[in-house]
């Protein structure tokens, strides 16, 4: 069975520009969970799509939105980027919703913000 | 504010030794606690406690959640090389939508 893949893997964008990061999930899987990464912060949970919808969601600005579609693939977007959103952004997918049953992690995409 | 406190920061250990890392926690409205092992770049995904005493075990591995004092550990007996890592814990809290909250991770260093 395929596991979570995420594109692009590596970004370079500029300031005030927008990105949008694609996650497939693991076939089956409903659930898609995005995270940011990075080495002052740590993880941090940005927000979870269940069966197309919002469910939960971390403490990050509006800038940050995210969609899922009804395939379970998800986006997320970032606008007006900020040197501080540069990142490691991971996604997971689970059958159930994040917090309920194993989550399963792509590779990350690595955005840079110049 | 919702927080999740992780202890050790970073702990060295040989091979063959136990250890416990601790994982405490004040979020609202508890739903679970979730361990991860990071490697390199993703997380793994260890396991997910909801309910107290309750002992999960995965080889080595094991973790147990006690919610009255609002803590988690994990436990890794005879330590093995390839165990080295970060090892993240999380919790799931919060209103209708839920945030996950992550600790800033232990990072265990085994030497062989």
């Amino acid at each position: 069975k395929a596991g979570v893949t995420q594109t692009p893997r590596y970004l370079i964008k500029t300031r005030g520009q927008q990105v949008t990061l694609s996650c497939s999930p693991i076939s089956g899987h409903r659930s898609v969970s995005w995270y940011q990464q990075t080495p002052g912060q740590g993880l941090q949970f940005l927000f979870e799509y269940f069966s197309e919808t919002q469910r939960n969601k971390g403490n990050f600005p509006g800038r940050f939105s995210g969609r899922q579609f009804s395939n379970s693939r998800s986006e997320m977007n970032v606008s007006t980027l900020e040197l501080g959103d540069s990142a490691l952004y991971l996604c997971a997918s689970s059958l159930a919703l994040a917090g309920a049953d194993t989550q399963y992690f792509g590779p990350g995409t690595r955005l840079t913000v110049l | 504010e919702d927080k999740v406190v992780q202890s050790p920061l970073s702990l060295v250990v040989h091979e063959g030794d136990t250890v416990t890392l601790n994982c405490s926690y004040e979020v609202t409205n508890f739903r679970s606690l979730l361990w991860y092992k990071q490697e390199k770049k993703a997380p793994t995904f260890l396991f997910m406690l909801t309910s107290s005493g309750i002992e999960k075990k995965s080889g080595r591995l094991s973790s147990i959640l006690d919610k009255k004092e609002l803590f988690s550990i994990l436990n890794i007996t005879a330590t093995q090389t390839g165990d080295s890592a970060i090892y993240l814990c999380a919790v799931l809290g919060g209103g209708s939508q839920g945030n996950l909250i992550f600790g800033k991770g232990t990072k265990l260093s085994v030497k062989p």
